[in-house]
This record gives C-alpha cells, sequence and structure tokens, in this order.
C-alpha cells in the first residue's frame, strides 16, 4: 500500500479563518512533506518532518503552522492567509535515510485551497 | 542557469507513438532521479526512481540516466491517451531530503 491520504479535498476559506489541512499515511515512513503548487508550476517545498521533529522550514510565512502529532499524521494549520495562498497543497511521505537505501517521496491527491 | 531544466511542452503525440521526456541538471551531486506523472488537479505519482547512471524499465515505461552528460530521459512506449498528463522529472542529491523538481512537460496523446 503506497497511499497517502488527504483531507479535505477542496477548501474555501476568507482571510479571517482558521482551517486546518490532514495528511495520514500508514506506510511506517518516518519523514513527512508540505509542498504548495500553484497552476502549472512544479511542487515547492513547505516543511519537512523526520522522525515528528520538524526538520526543514523553507522561510515559509508564520500563517501556515505545520504539526506531526505522531509518526502517521500531519497537519497544516492555517490562518489569516491571503488570496495568493490560493494553491493545490500536497502531502508526500517517504523512508528516512537511517532506515532504508531508498526513500522515494509518495504524494497525496492534495487539497486544493481557495482564499477569498 | 537553472538547476533543472525541463521543456514545458505541450508535446502533443499519435496514440502508439514512442514519447521522449527529457530533463538536464548541473548539479554534478546529484545521484537520485525520479518521474512523476500528474494528472490535472491530482497530486504526482511516482513512476520511476533511479540511483546513478544507466536504465531501468518497467513496463510500457524506460528512464534512462547518463551522468556524464547530466541528461535524464523517460520513454513511453506504445502511448495511450490516458498517458496524456504533466511529467515532471525530479532529483537529489546522496543523503539530502530535498527533491529539486524540473517544471513540468504537458503532454498530449491524440487517439
Amino acid at each position: 500500500d503506497t497511499e497517502v491520504t488527504q483531507t479535505p479535498k477542496h477548501l474555501v476559506m476568507g482571510m479571517t479563518n482558521k482551517k486546518s489541512l490532514k495528511c495520514e499515511q500508514h506506510m511506517g515512513h518516518r519523514a513527512m512533506y508540505w509542498y504548495k503548487q500553484k497552476a502549472k508550476k512544479p511542487p515547492e517545498l513547505m516543511f519537512v518532518y523526520s522522525y515528528e521533529k520538524l526538520s526543514i522550514n523553507e522561510s515559509v510565512p508564520s500563517r501556515f503552522s505545520p504539526e506531526c502529532p505522531n509518526s502517521s499524521l500531519l497537519n497544516l494549520h492555517l490562518h489569516a492567509l491571503q488570496p495568493e495562498d490560493s494553491a493545490l497543497y500536497l502531502c508526500a511521505s517517504s523512508q528516512t535515510k537511517q532506515v532504508a537505501e531508498t526513500y522515494e517521496q509518495y504524494f497525496g491527491p492534495g487539497t486544493r485551497l481557495t482564499v477569498t | 542557469q537553472k538547476e533543472v531544466e525541463q521543456d514545458p511542452g505541450p508535446l502533443s503525440v499519435p496514440e502508439g507513438a514512442i514519447v521522449s521526456l527529457n530533463c538536464t541538471y548541473s548539479n554534478s551531486a546529484f545521484q537520485y532521479f525520479m518521474w512523476y506523472r500528474q494528472y490535472s488537479r491530482k497530486g504526482p505519482e511516482l513512476l520511476m526512481y533511479t540511483y546513478s547512471s544507466g536504465n531501468k524499465e518497467d513496463g510500457r515505461f524506460t528512464a534512462q540516466v547518463d551522468k556524464s552528460s547530466k541528461y535524464i530521459s523517460l520513454f513511453i512506449r506504445d502511448s495511450q491517451p490516458s498517458d496524456s498528463a504533466t511529467y515532471l522529472c525530479a532529483m537529489r542529491m546522496n543523503r539530502d531530503d530535498k527533491i529539486i523538481f524540473g517544471k513540468g512537460t504537458r503532454l498530449h496523446i491524440l487517439p
């Protein structure tokens, strides 16, 4: 099973709202990622969690707040977003270099976020 | 010069043709090379994963890596309309978690 699930599939929120995106995987992967993808552009890395600890933050604005409550779950909390934050938000997971020779990233289907 | 260069297309080919998709890169430290397929409004799906130079075949797909030329290719044989998607090349350095993506090539297979 190489499935990463994400909820919700679509989200429309106002600039004053607080919402959360959720991601789940049951492949035993210990690295999880958040990416942002604008139309006709490649995914851009936002955050990396390794063993439930934040290991990479690609200078993402503080209105995006990641959380990794356990090894299977990854959340992205959203607050006071701007219309330019509208995009497809992708979660991915992989094994880590400590336990595997190869560590391909598997992506979820994404949450399409629209900020009004 | 960008780290990874990929022609965005679109590339239109008739059904049944062999498709060749390519990327060039500038960083000789890249060791792991991937191809992802992404359908419209969906997440990227890992197609092929190769380490260092050489060929890898999986069904109708063949990935080639030429590290001396810093050039990678994905070949699709007997192309089908269902292969119509955006194909993203991606690569990473050894012992580094960050993937560097190409811009993606939009492929249309004409029935």
